[in-house]
């Protein structure tokens, strides 16, 4: 049963490409969740998503990020036009169910670097 | 939200037992008390979750004082590997759609 798969694992970016990150959550987890881990900070939560729709995005900057979770397929961060800043690791997380009495499954995280 | 307060680090000897506590004085009758941890350059770890009772698993156990106001997670014999930072969070079981919020956590060293 394999876990949170996030890819790839590494990403390097020039500023002003585009960066798009993947996360298939675990099997049978329609719950996913995006954090973002600056160099030597904190997890700050950006977005959560369920099949088709964004529950909340409170987290997530208004402009150039962006992210989907399709009917089929993984679950995509997208960052525009990216800039030195947004280098970071992004983790993704899924759970069965959005209920506070459950816990989430991380994944391995992808680590971008914008050079 | 209600929050929680840990202590910023903490030292332990190899193969000695670990208590990490954690102050939650605003928590509500439906917080569920969860404990995850981020090895170095890793993605978090659940490591467990609890209501009221104490609870054991082959990671760790938490023990939940009677006013649930605090808690307690307790590696049985601390190993290298467990060096990280562990996160006690708080989460509503009945708020659908509440994200976990990652404090800054206490940073465990383990001491050969």
């Amino acid at each position: 049963n394999a876990g949170v798969m996030q890819n790839p694992r590494h990403l390097v970016r020039r500023r002003g490409q585009e960066a798009r990150l993947r996360c298939s959550p675990m099997k049978g987890h329609s719950h996913v969740y995006w954090y973002r881990q600056l160099p030597e900070e904190g997890l700050k939560f950006m977005v959560y998503l369920q099949k088709e729709n964004i529950i909340d995005e409170s987290g997530m900057p208004k402009e150039r990020f962006s992210a989907e979770f399709p009917k089929e397929g993984p679950s995509i961060l997208r960052i525009q036009q990216v800039v030195r800043g947004d280098s970071a690791a992004y983790f993704c997380a899924s759970s069965p169910v959005g209920k506070g009495n459950y816990g989430y499954t991380f994944g391995s995280g992808t680590r971008l670097t914008v050079v | 939200d209600a929050k929680t307060t840990q202590p910023n680090s903490m030292e332990s000897n190899e193969e000695e037992p670990v208590h990490l506590p954690c102050n939650h004085s605003t928590i509500s009758g439906t917080d569920y008390i969860h404990w995850y941890r981020q090895l170095p350059s890793q993605g978090p770890e659940y490591v467990i979750h609890g209501l009221t009772s104490n609870v054991n698993n082959r990671m760790a156990s938490l023990a939940i004082a009677e006013d649930r106001k605090s808690s307690t997670l307790i590696l049985h014999r601390a190993t290298l590997r467990d060096a990280a930072v562990y996160y006690c969070i708080l989460r509503d079981r009945d708020n659908y759609g509440q994200n976990f919020v990652f404090g800054p956590g206490t940073r465990l060293s383990v001491l050969p």
